[in-house]
């Protein structure tokens, strides 16, 4: 069965340090998807990035990175240079490939990282 | 372009009875899954519809049902409501199904069973 694990249940940290939010996950398949979504205290969830399992690149966007291996089971997301709006719990979610004649069981969640930037 | 819209946002509803929340997807979008959001077990994955049939759903009981028209809007209910049931339901819209798309999520319906 999958699983996702994000160890870090909060982080708090002062305004423009950098701050990595890890995230753990276990899966069986060899193709499958991962994902990290931020929710905001408005509580809706906000798309930031999507990886399948044959892309082991790294991505930046801004001053958003994540860093993906398959080796550690891993797919760690940083912030460079926190900014107070960067405050929301974030989530890292995996999905499998729904296999043929099959269905996948939606994306399976970690508890989330509630980060909190100081000013 | 729109968003995903679910309707009520905010819901007060009494044990024993039943509830039914809407959710309208981005357009172009023929894919609506449905998740529960509690402080206890977090995020869960209720059901997925697409194309006006259920492709997947979760470990939740037969209480907790949906469906989806064929404009892709969906519905769920849960009937014979518990305390339990009170939490954030959010739905997301996808192009395809399977959950290996980007899931754009709409704001919540947040229910308080009493």
């Amino acid at each position: 069965a999958q699983k996702v694990t994000q160890a870090q249940t909060e982080i708090s940290v002062v305004e423009k340090e950098d701050v990595t939010l890890d995230c753990v996950y276990e899966t069986r398949d060899t193709t499958y998807y991962l994902f990290w979504y931020k929710q905001p205290p408005s509580g809706e969830l906000v798309f930031l990035i999507r990886r399948n399992s044959f892309d082991e690149q790294n991505e930046i966007s801004g001053r958003y990175s994540w860093n993906f291996q398959k080796s550690t089971s891993s797919f760690n997301f940083t912030i460079t240079a926190s900014q107070v709006v960067d405050s929301a719990v974030y989530f890292c979610a995996l999905s499998e490939e729904q296999a043929a004649g099959g269905g996948a069981d939606g994306l399976t969640f970690g508890k989330g990282t509630h980060l909190i930037i100081q000013p | 372009k729109a968003g995903v819209t679910q309707t009520p946002r905010y819901l007060i509803k009494t044990r024993g009875q039943q509830v039914t929340l809407s959710c309208s997807p981005i357009s172009g979008h023929r894919s609506v899954s449905w998740y529960q959001q509690t402080p206890g077990q977090g995020l869960q994955f209720l059901f997925e519809y697409f194309s006006e049939t259920q492709r997947n759903k979760g470990n939740f009981p037969g209480r907790f049902s949906g469906r989806q028209f064929s404009n892709s809007r969906s519905e769920m209910n849960v009937s014979t409501l518990e305390l339990g049931d009170s939490a954030l339901y959010l739905c997301a819209s996808s192009l395809d199904w399977g959950a290996v798309d980007e899931q754009y999520f709409g704001p919540g319906t947040r229910l308080t069973v009493t």
